[in-house]
């Protein structure tokens, strides 16, 4: 059974960072590409991050960019999310998802999302 | 770059069909053929529903369908059933420079 599980979330201060990771199991981690969602309270999703199998490329939110990296450990089957110079708006559950492999912009399994509340 | 636009909300009876639009550019829904669909219910991760425009991945019913005609493409439910209330995203490839996928702004499916 395919499980992603996020952890790392919680109450960070403006201008502070987190780093999210993302647990794998039930499937070769290393075989596909991963994204991270994230979706504030009471809002739509909106795409972060992903990166190929083997972590040698990666893209961004224009909102994210430069902030934010995205990174993965193939032997731990773990996928993260370092981000700094978090603001007011970064505040929403973060997801990993799985890329479904179909096209590349799809996602077929999905963690059940960690809180980031960024806040004084 | 702007979110797909979808309807705020949709609402259907059971049995009845509901179409759920979800419009973008030429940069997006209308140049490619990578439109996805997701239900999430509330408190709950998404859940792949459509991918490619039209297909469906395995275990989603076939009341489930997807088209796609110009810059819009739609999800269509029929035989609307009380566990098809939820909200609906759809999301597209984007050649932005700076996005690699877009989502829509979602719909809530209110099954009466």
């Amino acid at each position: 059974e395919v499980q992603l599980v996020e952890s790392g979330g919680g109450l960070v201060q403006p201008g502070g960072s987190l780093r999210l990771s993302c647990a794998a199991s039930g499937f070769t981690f290393s075989s596909y590409w991963m994204h991270w969602v994230r979706q504030a309270p009471g809002k739509g999703l909106v795409w972060v991050s992903r990166i190929n199998s083997d972590g040698s490329s990666t893209s961004y939110a224009d909102s994210v960019k430069g902030r934010f990296t995205i990174s993965r450990d193939n032997a731990k089957n773990t996928l993260y999310l370092q981000m700094n110079s978090l603001r007011a708006e970064d505040t929403a559950v973060y997801y990993c998802a799985r890329d479904s492999g179909y096209d590349f912009t799809s996602f077929d399994y999905w963690g059940q999302g960690t809180l980031v509340t960024v806040s004084s | 770059q702007s979110a797909l636009t979808q309807p705020a909300s949709v609402s259907g009876s059971p049995g009845q069909s509901i179409t759920i639009s979800c419009t973008g550019t030429s940069s997006d829904v209308g140049g490619y053929n990578y439109v996805s669909w997701y239900q999430q219910h509330p408190g709950k991760a998404p859940k792949l529903m459509i991918y490619e425009v039209s297909n469906r991945p395995s275990g989603v019913p076939d009341r489930f369908s997807g088209s796609k005609s110009g810059n819009t493409a739609s999800l269509t439910i029929s035989g609307l059933q009380a566990e098809d209330e939820a909200d609906y995203y759809c999301s597209s490839y984007t050649s932005s420079s700076t996005l690699h996928v877009v989502f829509g702004g979602g719909t809530k499916l209110t099954v009466l």
